[in-house]
């Protein structure tokens, strides 16, 4: 099992729809949780962190945290196709304070 | 401003060559990181300096050394580098271990 999985994707949303990403870890006792956006050939760029659990809004990102489910999320309203890129969800290990990456989703809105 | 600065933003070298990446952030954050990043993988964590002081070395050939001169700044040292060293070499820093990591925008390096 992966320390932190997420469905590689293609994620494809029309335009103004809602993205939805997903994330799943297996360290019960992480504490922190990260989504980074990263564009072909860019360095990755935090978008959102949430530490408790239920929702965290920030504009047109929303995470989402469940520790029971050991699952966070990302939503991502009015998707627009500049959005279009890889998402990675990271996970900070709580025995090691390592930052633990997913494979990322890669999003595409079309116009 | 939230920055960390990478020089050089690409970097070509043989495998004979000694070059140096460098890293520099201004934000008094107190741990440092380089990862490397192929092509359509996330990010490897290589090393991390935690106030200064090298904290993880995830098992990472000889080859690289790196080096932490002050609480600003970062190096990665390279020498004798294989082709498949080719990658994106990220610096990143966060205001504390565990914290949340801000990135550079990388160093591309071409190993020939």
């Amino acid at each position: 099992q992966k320390e932190v999985e997420q469905n590689s994707g293609p994620l494809s949303v029309p335009e103004g729809a809602i993205a939805s990403l997903n994330c799943t870890y297996s360290d019960r006792g992480s504490q922190s949780f990260f989504w980074y956006r990263q564009y072909s050939g860019k360095s990755p760029e935090l978008i959102m962190f949430i530490y408790s659990n239920g929702d965290k809004e920030d504009g047109r990102f929303t995470a989402q945290l469940n520790k029971a489910s050991q699952y966070v999320s990302l939503l991502i309203r009015d998707s627009q196709p500049s959005d279009s890129a890889t998402y990675l969800c990271a996970v900070i290990k709580s025995n090691t304070g390592k930052l633990i990456f997913g494979q990322g989703t890669t999003l595409q809105v079309k116009p | 401003d939230t920055e960390v600065t990478q020089t050089p933003k690409h970097l070509v070298m043989g495998m004979t060559n000694k070059k140096s990446l460098k890293c520099e952030q201004h934000m008094g954050h107190r741990a440092m990181y380089w990862y490397k990043q192929k092509a359509k993988k996330p990010p490897e964590l290589m090393f991390v300096y935690s106030y200064e002081k090298l904290s993880i070395n995830e098992s990472v050939p000889s080859r690289f050394s790196p080096e932490c001169p002050n609480s600003s700044l970062l190096n990665l040292h390279l020498h004798a580098l294989q082709p498949e060293d080719s990658a994106l070499y990220l610096c990143a820093s966060s205001p504390h271990w565990g914290g949340e990591l801000f990135f550079g925008e990388g160093s591309r390096l071409t190993v020939l």
